[in-house]
């Protein structure tokens, strides 16, 4: 059935440097692509996505790529800072118009 | 303009009791549903409306039954929970045509004993 992937399950980065999480999809119908972010204890909130038409999306200091062809998409944060640390999760739609999660990513920012 | 809301925020439940999860929205969104989220398991849909009146299965329905008698609101049952249903239970809207975002609710966090 639909499936999304999402790696790695944890990623841990000093303050400042970048973080990559990547997913991948196995629907090739799906055409849009959101992040979630999840603090401790809060909803997911949707922080940037992405439609099948573009293939990089940037806002500020996050940017999502798609690869249509390879099916797999990336969420790229610079200038990591503390407040990102958060589960964050991809996801692909399918033909009903449902969406599909990854598993999540725990990201961590040390100071 | 609340967004989306749940109640209850927790609750604790003997397995075989019965209780019902009010998700409600005042953005008059087309789409609702219901999702549980497990550590290392992301958001797994239980069960969907796209309308009211409708309801559908998602990839995770056994043990759930719901109704979406109003638009702005979609209820999630439990006849007879179990251990495994503990959870966090998120619902989310969103609106017809080509916007897909969603929009979450706070959740609420269920234990069964």
């Amino acid at each position: 059935g639909e499936n999304v992937e999402q790696h790695p399950s944890t990623l841990s980065v000093q303050e400042g440097d970048s973080a990559v999480i990547k997913c991948t999809y196995s629907d090739s119908a799906s055409n849009y692509f959101p992040w979630y972010k999840q603090e401790l204890g809060k909803r997911p909130q949707l922080i940037i996505d992405i439609r099948s038409n573009v293939g990089e999306k940037k806002d500020q200091r996050i940017a999502v790529t798609l690869n249509k062809t390879a099916k797999h998409f990336s969420l790229h944060i610079t200038e990591t800072q503390p407040e990102d640390s958060a589960v964050y999760f991809c996801a692909a739609n399918n033909q009903g118009g449902k969406l599909i999660f990854g598993q999540g990513t725990e990201l961590s920012v040390k100071p | 303009n609340a967004g989306v809301t749940q109640t209850p925020k927790f609750r604790v439940l003997k397995t075989g009791q019965s209780m019902t999860l009010l998700c409600a929205q005042d953005m008059n969104h087309e789409y609702m549903y219901w999702y549980r989220q497990d550590p290392g398991m992301g958001l797994r849909l239980i069960h969907y409306s796209v309308g009211e009146g409708t309801t559908a299965k998602g990839e995770v329905p056994d043990g759930y039954n719901v109704s979406r008698l109003k638009k702005q609101n979609f209820l999630l049952g439990l006849e007879s929970a179990a251990p495994s249903q503990t959870s966090v239970y998120f619902c989310a809207s969103r609106a017809s045509g080509l916007s897909y975002e969603q929009y979450f609710g706070p959740g609420t966090r269920l234990t069964v004993t």
